[in-house]
């Protein structure tokens, strides 16, 4: 059963524009949510997180919003770059009641920024 | 700067082999992880490790097991390889094993 969904495959937008990445959990006992970008044969990298205890958190071009009644958060960039372009992977995990969830990841958005 | 350094960046093994990857870091962390990336399939973890010598199974252990002698190393077995191994191995480390891991560069291996 699928804990992180990422439904969309793939995203485009044009250079400038906002890239609005989304991702649904449904297991109410994670509490830190990450977000990762993954360039074709390299690591995924880490670009921003945000605990439960918040609903937006913000690093430069990046924002992270979370919406914890509907389990769900997006990730915003703004303004989109043509290196903004790779894979981008939400991921969830907590400490509650005792129990150490480990990042459970989604399957990824493919975004292309278009020059 | 944060280092996670896997040892081959591409890797052709022949059916039934034993394969080892191996995986270093050098920011004293606790916990080394080892994940697969498959097209579809984002990252499944297949084998984490909390502290040396202990070792804790993923989502899909079946067919690897791991070893970390050392807090610095963490290798990943692949006891008799098989084509549906075929997939890009991915090596990470972390202070927790809940907050933000540091990935290794990644490892391409073909089973043929």
């Amino acid at each position: 059963d699928q804990q992180v969904k990422q439904n969309s495959p793939s995203l485009s937008v044009q250079e400038g524009r906002i890239s609005i990445l989304n991702c649904d959990y449904t297991n109410s006992m994670f509490d830190y949510f990450l977000w990762y970008k993954k360039y074709p044969a390299e690591g995924p990298t880490f670009l921003i997180s945000i605990s439960s205890i918040k609903d937006k958190n913000e690093d430069g071009r990046f924002t992270v919003f979370l919406n914890k009644s509907a389990k769900h958060l997006s990730l915003h960039i703004v303004p989109s770059q043509p290196g903004d372009s790779a894979v981008y992977f939400c991921a969830a995990s907590g400490l509650s009641g005792g129990s150490n969830y480990k990042l459970t990841f989604g399957k990824g958005t493919l975004l292309t920024v278009n020059p | 700067d944060v280092k996670v350094t896997q040892s081959s960046r591409y890797l052709v093994k022949r059916t039934g082999e034993k394969v080892f990857l191996e995986c270093v870091q050098d920011m004293d962390h606790e916990n080394m992880f080892w994940y697969r990336q498959d097209p579809g399939l984002g990252l499944r973890l297949i084998y984490f490790s909390y502290d040396v010598k202990m070792k804790e199974k993923g989502d899909i252990p079946e067919g690897y097991s791991v070893s970390r002698e050392k807090k610095e190393r963490f290798s990943l077995i692949l006891e008799s390889a098989s084509t549906n191994q075929t997939s890009m191995y991915l090596c990470a480390s972390g202070r927790t094993s809940y907050t933000e891991a540091f990935f290794g560069q990644g490892t391409r291996l073909t089973v043929v």
